[in-house]
């Protein structure tokens, strides 16, 4: 397998634009979290969804923040308008059944100007 | 609330030296899973070792090995033998094994080794 996959692996955009990242999770994996991880806050989870239901969503950090799981192949994490504290290095993981090994993507790396 | 800290923001040792990352954490959970990540500079997070609170027996993975006390709620992470690609931040994580299906993560140590 080729793991999680997560992109773009870098993003620069102007503030007020919009933000997607992608996620691909490991085929067969029924768990997907979104981490955000900063210097200040280090690893924050965002959301997780378990066979594409949204499960937890409370560290979602407002409104500007939306993600979707479509498919159990696919998920974004949007952020409208963006802003320069979203500047963060973005994880996706999935993972089989509960508490099992967690895999992480390489994260995407979003830069607000 | 579950929470995970990590006391030791930074550490460095020569290389093939053993080292100790600290790691305690706050449940009232009575079953769980806590890991150590390892993240080098290419930002990969690396699973490191695994440990369920329902074994008493320390998790071990080559020069990685853990002491988990459940009472003191203390888990930490020994590398012998350290090399320099040892090098990274490690992060002490937990979940439960019921109930919400996430990880908390501590804020990190980084560990250097020098050569």
């Amino acid at each position: 397998d080729a793991g999680v996959i997560q992109s773009p692996r870098h993003e620069v955009t102007e503030m007020g634009q919009e933000v997607t990242l992608r996620c691909k999770p490991i085929s067969g994996h029924d768990y997907l979290f979104w981490y955000r991880q900063t210097m200040m806050r280090g690893l924050e989870l965002l959301i997780y969804f378990n066979n594409n239901v949204p499960i937890d969503d409370s560290g979602m950090p407002e409104d500007r923040f939306s993600a979707k799981m479509p498919n159990a192949s696919f998920s974004t994490l949007k952020i409208q308008p963006s802003e320069p504290r979203d500047s963060a290095v973005y994880f996706c993981a999935s993972s089989l059944g509960q508490g099992l090994v967690y895999t992480f993507g390489s994260g995407t790396r979003l830069t607000v100007v | 609330a579950q929470t995970v800290t990590q006391s030791q923001p930074e550490m460095s040792v020569q290389e093939a030296e053993t080292v100790t990352l600290s790691c305690t954490y706050d449940t009232s959970e009575n079953n769980y899973y806590l890991f150590w990540y390892k993240q080098p500079p290419s930002r990969q997070m690396i699973l490191v070792i695994r440990q369920e609170a329902y074994k008493q027996q320390n998790a071990t993975e080559n020069r990685f090995s853990v002491n988990f006390q459940k009472a003191a709620k203390s888990f930490s992470l020994k590398i012998s033998d350290s090399q320099l690609g040892d090098t990274a931040m490690y992060f002490c994580a937990f979940t439960p094994i019921q109930g919400a299906q996430k990880l908390v993560f501590g804020q990190g140590t980084r560990l250097t080794i020098n050569p």
